[in-house]
């Protein structure tokens, strides 16, 4: 009930297409969906986030959908760059003991061609 | 704002050696915590603090890690003795306190730990 499942786990698109990336959880406690881009001998940089009574929020390029009766939650990328090229994490967040808890997917690494 | 300062970025020993990492969070997060992130894979949290405090410590390998996170602010993990698949980037994360209503984390640059 503490995993999150990410898919795909590799991406490879053309400049301007739209890349999605789909996560999947079964903890109902989750109440905070936030993506993370990582680059190559970097941390993990928070990108957007999302709360469940929301369906979808959009930042720039970068949108989150999210479908709370499905329990899943997808980011897209529009107008997909060279410089988008990165690891791409979900992760799942809830209420613990005063503070939160996060449990991230497994990553998609994504490949923007010029 | 100064970032999550972790040190050393890179660290070569042998197995059954120890190693220790060390974490300076943002200035003002009360919460931290240490991920383990496996070539590939998600980072995994390993231990998360409180101020001074131990919240979460379910997956820490207790019987070769140690953390500790003296006076609330900056912390140390320790590995003793090391093992081969304990090969990884350990990671260090802040955040501000619940009650402030912020849920985001700020993660260090890591330490990319190689076990030989």
């Amino acid at each position: 009930q503490q995993q999150v499942k990410q898919s795909p786990q590799s991406l490879i698109v053309q400049k301007g297409g739209i890349p999605i990336i789909n996560c999947a959880y079964e903890n109902t406690a989750f109440d905070y969906f936030p993506w993370y881009q990582q680059f190559p001998g970097k941390g993990p940089a928070l990108l957007i986030a999302i709360r469940p009574d929301v369906s979808e929020k959009k930042e720039g390029r970068f949108t989150i959908s999210f479908n709370k009766s499905a329990k899943q939650f997808s980011l897209h990328i529009m107008d997909s760059q060279p410089g988008d090229s990165a690891t791409y994490f979900c992760a799942a967040s809830m209420r613990t003991s005063g503070t939160y808890k996060y449990i991230f997917g497994t990553g998609t690494r994504l490949k923007v061609l010029a | 704002e100064a970032g999550v300062a972790q040190s050393p970025r890179y660290k070569i020993i042998e197995k059954r050696q120890s190693v220790a990492f060390w974490c300076n969070p943002i200035s003002g997060h009360a919460t931290l915590y240490w991920y383990q992130q496996i070539l590939g894979q998600g980072p995994k949290l390993l231990i998360q603090f409180q101020n001074n405090g131990v919240v979460d410590d379910s997956q820490l390998p207790k019987d070769r890690f140690s953390a500790e996170r003296l006076k609330g602010v900056d912390s140390t993990l320790k590995i003793q003795p090391a093992k081969l698949e304990d090969s990884a980037v350990y990671l260090c994360a802040s955040s501000l306190r619940l009650a402030v209503s912020s849920y985001e984390q700020y993660f260090g640059p890591g330490t990319r730990l190689t076990v030989t």
